[in-house]
């Protein structure tokens, strides 16, 4: 079936430091790539994505290229900022068959920035 | 509204009860969707309508658990005889459409603690 795994957290780092959260699928189509956030207190929101290979997603200074030879969408930041501190998740989503409809999601990845 | 809201937003209930979580999409919205999130878990897929047709219901766990969805408005969870384990925050989104990569837009949840 279907699946994401995402780098274990938490991460924590400080301002203006360079992040990285890894995120490798598993799918059985051809899927979209999403990266989703979760601030404190907030719902879950998109943050990027990508529908098709080499694309690259940005949003907030954060990057992620979709990479169909590594089965990868990694997120990637610069320089973080304390507001930068939330919950990661990256999904997946097959454009196709009957299950088209849901996003597969990873476990989360907690990122902690301190000042 | 300007988002997709979600009723109650806390539900404390005890074991054997029956249980009804509401979700009112962004207006126009077709494709409506429900997830749960367990603790230290990532989000679960559960089922999705278009319009208030469910093509999917692969991800409802048990047959105590049912959704339906009055034309492409409010759509309600149901979970009959609660138990311990579906003790979660259950999360609604909806999409404009379905069979693109339309972004999910989520509601704030309703957490559901089943004692």
């Amino acid at each position: 079936g279907d699946s994401v795994t995402q780098m274990e957290g938490p991460v924590t780092l400080s301002e203006e430091a360079f992040l990285t959260i890894n995120c490798t699928y598993t799918a059985t189509g051809y899927p979209s790539l999403f990266w989703y956030v979760q601030y404190p207190g907030e719902g879950l929101q998109l943050l990027l994505k990508a529908t098709k290979a080499d694309d690259k997603g940005s949003n907030k200074g954060f990057e992620a290229t979709y990479r169909k030879e590594t089965t990868s969408f990694h997120l990637e930041k610069g320089s973080v900022q304390v507001s930068d501190s939330a919950v990661y998740f990256c999904a997946l989503r097959i454009t196709g068959g009957t299950s088209y409809g849901k996003l597969t999601f990873g476990q989360g990845t907690i990122l902690t920035v301190h000042p | 509204g300007a988002g997709v809201s979600q009723s109650p937003s806390n539900k404390v209930t005890e074991k054997g009860k029956d249980v009804e979580l509401r979700c009112d999409p962004i207006s126009g919205h077709t494709a409506l969707y429900w997830y749960r999130q367990r603790l230290g878990q990532g989000l679960e897929f559960l089922i999705y309508f278009q319009g208030n047709s469910a093509p999917d219901k692969s991800g409802l766990p048990s047959d105590r658990f049912s959704a339906e969805r009055t034309g492409e408005s409010v759509s309600t969870l149901t979970i009959q005889r609660t138990q311990q384990e579906d003790s979660a925050v259950y999360l609604c989104a909806s999409s404009l459409l379905i069979w693109t990569a339309d972004t999910q837009y989520f509601g704030p949840g309703t957490r559901l603690t089943v004692l």
